[in-house]
């Protein structure tokens, strides 16, 4: 198995611009997760789907943030208009439910985000 | 929520020596892991461990649900086990992975 692909794996923009980060989570499983890591903030979970749809996106910092999931196998995370305050590292995750139990959540490489 | 504290905050240790990293949460858990964040970023997965003990080569891991902690051994560390070790939990009413503010180690030869 790939694991959870991430890209692109860095990205710089410029303040104003928009960025699309994109997720492929491991195959067959059904929760998928975003996060943010900043030496300020340690690691906050943003928002996480389970079966494509969005479940709580109460980490989502501001409207500027949006994530989409349309299909088991791509999600998307927009930061539109970007800010230099958003640069980060941004996680992926994804994880596969048995019975009632979750099992363990994998993580993807990461974006590391710059916005100038 | 569920609280998830790490201790020690930072170590630093000679090549060869063993340490003990400790986890405490405060509810019950169906899901305990530990990642090790290498100097590149990367969160790798050590432990899946909600209960019991577990060991993986030089790593071991021990959760004691009842008494709501978990312990991360590293024995005859090396270099390359550098890096944040990070704790997170999953309580019984969420589906939220709850992350410790980690241990940062440092091993010198």
């Amino acid at each position: 198995d790939a694991g959870v692909i991430q890209s692109p794996r860095h990205e710089v923009t410029e303040m104003g611009q928009e960025v699309t980060l994109r997720c492929k989570p491991i195959s067959g499983h059904d929760y998928l997760f975003w996060y943010r890591q900043t030496m300020m903030r340690g690691l906050e979970l943003l928002i996480y789907f389970n079966n494509n749809v969005p479940i709580d996106d109460s980490g989502m910092p501001e409207d500027r943030f949006s994530a989409k999931m349309p299909n088991a196998s791509f999600s998307t995370l927009k930061i539109q208009p970007s800010e230099p305050r958003d640069s980060a590292v941004y996680f992926c995750a994804s994880s596969l439910i048995s019975g009632r139990i979750m099992n363990e959540q994998f993580f993807g490489p990461g974006t590391r985000l710059t916005v100038l | 929520g569920i609280q998830v504290e790490q201790s020690p905050p930072d170590l630093i240790l000679q090549e060869g020596a063993n340490s003990t990293l400790r986890c405490n949460f405060s509810d019950s858990v169906n899901n305990l892991q530990w990642f090790h964040q290498n100097p590149w970023g990367q969160l790798i997965n050590l432990f899946y461990i909600p209960s019991g003990t577990k060991q993986n080569g030089r790593l071991s891991a021990t959760t004691v649900a009842t008494e709501r902690y978990s312990l991360l051994y590293i024995s005859s560390s090396q270099t390359t086990d550098s890096g944040v070790y990070f704790c997170a939990a999953r309580s019984y009413n969420t589906d939220k992975l709850i992350f410790g503010t980690g241990t940062r180690l440092q091993v010198f030869p």
